[in-house]
């Protein structure tokens, strides 16, 4: 199994419910992300993993905590979400460089629905 | 501040015919450049990249891109479409971000049509 792979491809919840995204990566990358594709907006960076730490946080409001036990696993746990949430969670990971040039490999998403 | 700039939202072309598509940039540095294309229902998928040297980079599917400095401009170009081809095309810019990691700055995709 190779690339990067998120479960579930599909969520429906209730505003109340509380869930998890998944993230894995199968090609020794040491950073990791998260990104929200809403229709007719650009792609928004969420939060960075960096070597298990995070080091962005792009005012993400709380009600989505991320989480990464180890370099090739990444989480999006959901709770009390709103409606304006629906939308693609795209997990993606990259090396590390000290320039910036390496280039982001991603999953095929989650496409998730807020009832 | 960096940004990618894809002035044509959709486009449509005839199967067969010669394509491009425009990505202009802002970056106070030499710029990291990429092409990713989206298929309804997946995610992005690398067409080519762009670090240094020949400006003019090949990539899969038969795309191409070309640097231009002096225009900011990384366009990509295929010399016949094929229906497959029809998707969601974004350009993006990759930034040291920190110390480490790295960022992309992405465009706003450019949705491409097909038609026989």
């Amino acid at each position: 199994e190779t690339g990067v792979t998120q479960t579930p491809r599909h969520l429906v919840m209730g505003m109340t419910n509380k869930k998890s995204l998944k993230c894995e990566q199968h090609l020794g990358h040491n950073a990791m992300y998260w990104y929200k594709q809403s229709a007719k907006k650009p792609l928004e960076l969420m939060f960075v993993y960096n070597f298990k730490e995070q080091t962005e946080n792009n005012s993400v409001p709380s009600r989505f905590s991320p989480e990464c036990p180890n370099s090739s696993h990444l989480f999006l746990h959901l709770h009390t979400l709103q409606p304006e949430d629906s939308a693609l969670y795209l997990c993606a990971s990259s090396q590390v460089s000290g320039t910036g040039n390496q280039p982001q490999h991603f999953g095929d998403g989650t496409r998730l629905s807020i009832l | 501040a960096q940004s990618v700039t894809q002035p044509d939202i959709h486009i449509t072309v005839s199967e067969g015919a010669s394509l491009e598509l425009r990505c202009n940039y802002s970056y106070g540095a030499t710029p990291y450049l990429f092409w990713y294309v989206q298929s309804p229902g997946q995610g992005l998928q690398l067409l080519l990249k762009y670090f240094s040297g020949d400006t003019l980079v090949q990539g899969i599917k038969g795309f191409e891109a070309e640097f231009k400095r002096s225009q900011s401009s990384f366009n990509l170009r295929k010399p016949s479409v094929h229906w497959s081809d029809a998707a969601e095309y974004f350009c993006a810019v990759g930034a040291l971000r920190g110390s480490t990691g790295n960022q992309f700055y992405f465009g706003t995709g450019t949705s491409l049509t097909v038609i026989p």
